[in-house]
């Protein structure tokens, strides 16, 4: 079935560092979300991306959606502390069903 | 974005019973949905809650197993029936945005755990 890869799975960075993660699928999507999901919490919506080739910014974050629309990477600058946490990317299959990605854990050493 | 809300945020169960997780909106949606999030994995559609009708289940979950209402535009409930430790994960209701029902938005999730 259709499935979302995410790399790394797992990263660990200094505060201020830079954070760069992607998802990759071997399908075409035409919608690609990105979200955080804190201890405890519902995953919350960062970015959505709707056009192949989009670059999109949020604050500090920055994602993009693929020219192939077969991959999407964010980036975080300047890590702080509270980046930690689990980021999904996420896409849309069919009407509103979508996808979910195997999550990348980010951990911010102070 | 909506304001959602889970009841409870989590619980112990024993098998063989069964739980009822509700949801609320702040706002009236069309379409709710209900997620697994089996525990270090990713987000799973359970179904998709259309008020008036009834739920549209994903391969590999049955209405026996998670019954879902969807009484009205701002409320919906699902069941885990006949628990298992195998269905211990977290269960999260989520709405479509406003301006977009491309952007899904997730209430905090119901944790749950059968012994």
């Amino acid at each position: 079935g259709q499935q979302l890869n995410q790399s790394p799975q797992s990263m660990f960075i200094q505060e201020g560092e830079d954070v760069s993660m992607n998802c990759t699928s071997s399908s075409i999507f035409n919608t690609w979300l990105w979200y955080k999901q804190d201890p405890g919490e519902g995953p919350v919506l960062l970015i959505a991306l709707y056009k192949a080739g989009e670059l999109t910014s949020n604050g500090r974050l920055t994602a993009q959606f693929g020219i192939t629309r077969k991959d999407s990477f964010l980036n975080i600058s300047a890590s702080i502390p509270s980046d930690v946490g689990i980021y999904f990317c996420a896409c849309l299959s069919g009407t509103y069903k979508y996808i979910f990605g195997t999550g990348t854990r980010l951990k911010v050493l102070a | 974005s909506a304001v959602i809300s889970q009841k409870p945020s989590r619980d112990i169960c024993q098998r063989g019973t069964s739980l009822t997780i509700q949801c609320q909106v702040d706002s009236q949606v069309t379409m709710m949905f209900w997620y697994r999030q089996q525990p270090g994995q990713s987000l799973t559609l359970i179904a998709t809650a259309n008020q008036g009708s009834e739920a549209t289940y994903e391969s590999g979950f049955v209405i026996d197993k998670f019954p879902i209402s969807r009484p009205n535009l701002t409320f919906s409930t699902l069941t885990v029936s006949n628990m298992s430790p195998e269905d211990s994960s977290i269960y999260l209701c989520s709405v479509g945005g406003r301006s977009s029902y491309n952007e899904q938005f997730f209430g905090p999730g119901t944790r749950l755990t059968v012994l």
